[in-house]
């Protein structure tokens, strides 16, 4: 099966600081990525969405200066939480799509887990 | 709006079958997934129904009706480790899932 993975997996980082999440196709073409963060005890919460060469979009109500997406290959998206303050503290989740298979299945990689101290 | 509901928690006892309903109102719909998920891990795939029916995998089903905007995920000989919360997500005209709250399941010995 199609395996997407995260890097990292964990991370503490300091208030102000930013920090720079990894998604990535292992074993197939992601023509679209999206980035979730979930709380806890809480639901998935979509916030962006990107296609391969062009912009991310951005959910209602998500930062895109402070949440920075870049999708610059079919194999890597890359998450940057920017001057990151202990109120992003979040398990964010990406997930991944290669709609030219015609099965709209979304893989999801294994998640980061982000403290802000 | 879009809308997708499924109880917040169901407890079920080992071995025995649960069943979890999801209704949805959605703009547009391309398909119904169904995740598992386990606390601190990122959610896995279930099941896919885009046609009216029943669609089995192992001891996990899966039902659609479109007309009534339903699905229900049944679980049968449940073991220990189906405790989770189980998603359901519907695909939108524009191909975006938009997801339920989540199930949380917990089993019982």
């Amino acid at each position: 099966g199609a395996v997407v993975s995260q890097h990292p997996s964990w991370v503490i980082c300091k208030s102000g600081t930013s920090v720079k999440i990894e998604c990535r196709s292992l074993d197939f073409q992601a023509t679209t990525m999206f980035w979730y963060r979930q709380f806890p005890k809480q639901s998935l919460m979509l916030m962006a969405t990107s296609n391969e060469g062009s912009k991310a979009t951005y959910e209602q109500g998500v930062e895109k200066d402070k949440f920075l997406i870049n999708h610059a290959s079919l194999t890597l998206s890359t998450l940057t939480v920017t001057s990151a303050h202990p109120e992003d503290s979040s398990f964010y989740i990406c997930s991944a799509r290669d709609v030219r298979e015609g099965f709209w299945e979304q893989y999801f990689g294994p998640g980061t887990r982000l403290t802000v101290t | 709006g879009q809308n997708i509901d499924q109880p917040t928690e169901m407890t079920a006892t080992e071995g025995a079958i649960v069943q979890i309903n999801c209704t949805y109102q959605t703009s547009g719909f391309n398909g119904l997934f169904w995740y598992q998920q386990h606390a601190g891990e990122a959610p896995t795939f279930l099941s896919y129904n885009v046609l009216d029916g029943l669609e089995e995998k192992g001891r996990f089903s899966s039902f659609l009706s479109r007309s009534k905007g339903y699905s229900y995920l049944l679980l049968k000989e449940l073991q220990m480790k189906d405790s989770a919360s189980y998603l359901c997500a519907v695909q939108d005209s524009n191909y975006q899932l938009i997801w339920g709250a989540g199930t949380k399941l917990i089993i019982k010995p």
